[in-house]
């Protein structure tokens, strides 16, 4: 069964700590992608990556980090540079620069 | 630059009656026009789009949209809406070279029994 798989569901994290969000598909989607979703305010991006070893960045990438070591995945690590962390992150991924987009789940991260 | 607005951020409808979700781009040429639903909690589906073939175009679960240049619309609309429409609709837009998506604000469609 093809798509894109995103975990943990939910995320707990104390202030001043890393957290890393998966993000694997099996599409064979050269394109990935993390939107942050902030209530009302649509989805914004962070990271985009449109082949293996090369992403950059998106319109809200400070705090963020990424890494495209393989095709199939896409993960996201949220540092303690990022002043408000608390969101629901989706990951999607696209063949290619005209097609549209296929996403995760979400997950949702909470500081605590 | 390419960007989106949703005219409305929430609208509501009874049960039966027609859902219309209104959708105006901008956009400096041809554009690539995309509407999403996100149910609560849950990542974001397709439900239709346009890319430079029929201006009208159909989706899944009975919805439509019609791409009007002259009014740089694209309007979402049911004939009938069902308990299970109700959810958040995005209105989408590819941006640029690398056709980056831009996302409006959101639409969410409450459905009344």
């Amino acid at each position: 069964d093809g798509g894109i798989t995103q975990s943990p569901k939910y995320l707990f994290r104390k202030e001043g700590q890393n957290v890393t969000l998966s993000c694997e598909q099996n599409l064979n989607h050269d394109a990935m992608y993390w939107y942050r979703q902030d209530p009302g305010q649509g989805l914004r991006l962070i990271y985009y990556s449109q082949i293996v070893n090369d992403f950059q960045k998106g319109d809200i990438a400070e705090g963020y980090s990424v890494s495209r070591e393989k095709k199939e995945s896409f993960p996201l690590t949220v540092t303690s540079a990022q002043k408000n962390p608390t969101a629901f992150y989706l990951c999607a991924s696209r063949w290619g620069s005209n097609t549209e987009a296929f996403f995760g789940q979400g997950t949702r991260l909470t500081v605590v | 630059a390419q960007s989106v607005t949703q005219l409305d951020s929430h609208v509501s409808v009874s049960e039966g009656t027609p859902v219309l979700l209104r959708c105006n781009y901008s956009s400096s040429y041809s554009p690539s026009l995309f509407w999403y639903v996100q149910h609560p909690n849950k990542g974001l589906q397709l439900l239709l789009k346009y890319t430079s073939a029929a201006t009208l175009v159909k989706g899944i679960n009975g919805f439509e949209a019609e791409f009007k240049k002259s009014e740089t619309s694209f309007h979402l609309t049911k004939p009938s809406a069902h308990m299970s429409d109700a959810a958040e609709y995005f209105c989408v837009v590819l941006r640029g070279s690398q056709g980056n998506l831009i996302f409006g604000k959101g639409t969410k469609l409450s459905v009344k029994p």
